[in-house]
């Protein structure tokens, strides 16, 4: 149980277009749900939290104009890169509360971002 | 800010031996700790939690240690097997709602066969 399905797992696109994340909670109801950003070897930097139903919350530096979020349901929510540039390439990662006390937070499978 | 770090980038173990991976976390206010393993090219994935009203907590081969006196925190796991080599974190958070979670820089565990 408490599974978080992430997608797509890897991406390339193009400068300038825009790409969509999901996160997905497949057996569970998620009311809130994180989105990560990883460089590689590093730790996990959380850029906003995600509410069911409403705006989302960012943490200090992120562009909310770059990194759009929508929690539109309480199983998905979604994380669209806009205008994407090269230094936007990265690990991004979602994580969905759940309380179930054994599970913590679970994290999805991450997607690779690369934009050329 | 507040931070949550950690004072070994990479630990390397003898297969079969103990690991002892530590973590210094510096929000006295904190009061749930987790620790997360992650392998190459995947999200974290739970191990072991632990709240501030305990000072140690064991699950299968692991054993998580909180100390906080000095605001210190362990992960240790037993009989270390390959399949242990990762990069593990811990993250520190609030209990009471869906808080965010703070993680630690991570340390490398490289396991010798």
């Amino acid at each position: 149980g408490a599974v978080v399905s992430q997608h797509p797992s890897r991406v390339i696109c193009k400068s300038g277009t825009s790409v969509k994340i999901e996160c997905r909670s497949l057996d569970f109801q998620a009311t809130t749900m994180f989105w990560y950003r990883q460089f590689p070897k590093k730790s996990l930097m959380l850029m906003a939290t995600s509410n069911e139903g409403s705006k989302a919350t960012y943490e200090q530096g992120v562009e909310k104009d770059k990194f759009l979020i929508n929690h539109a349901s309480l199983t998905l929510s979604t994380l669209t890169v806009t205008s994407a540039h090269p230094e936007d390439s990265s690990f991004y990662i979602c994580s969905a509360a759940t309380t179930r006390a054994d599970y913590g937070y679970t994290f999805g499978s991450g997607t690779r971002l690369t934009v050329v | 800010g507040e931070s949550v770090g950690l004072h070994l980038p990479t630990l390397s173990v003898q297969e079969g031996d103990n690991s002892i991976i530590n973590c210094a976390y510096s929000n006295s206010a904190s009061d749930y700790f987790i620790w997360y393993k992650q392998e190459s090219g995947k999200g974290p994935q739970f191990i072991i939690d632990i709240r501030s009203n305990m000072d140690k907590r064991q699950g299968q081969r692991v054993t998580v240690l909180l100390n906080k006196t000095v605001k210190h925190l362990s992960l240790q796991i037993a009989a270390t097997q390959p399949g242990d080599s990762a990069v593990y974190f811990c993250a520190e958070t609030f209990s009471g709602g869906y808080q965010k979670v703070t993680f630690g820089t991570g340390t490398k565990l490289q396991v010798i066969p």
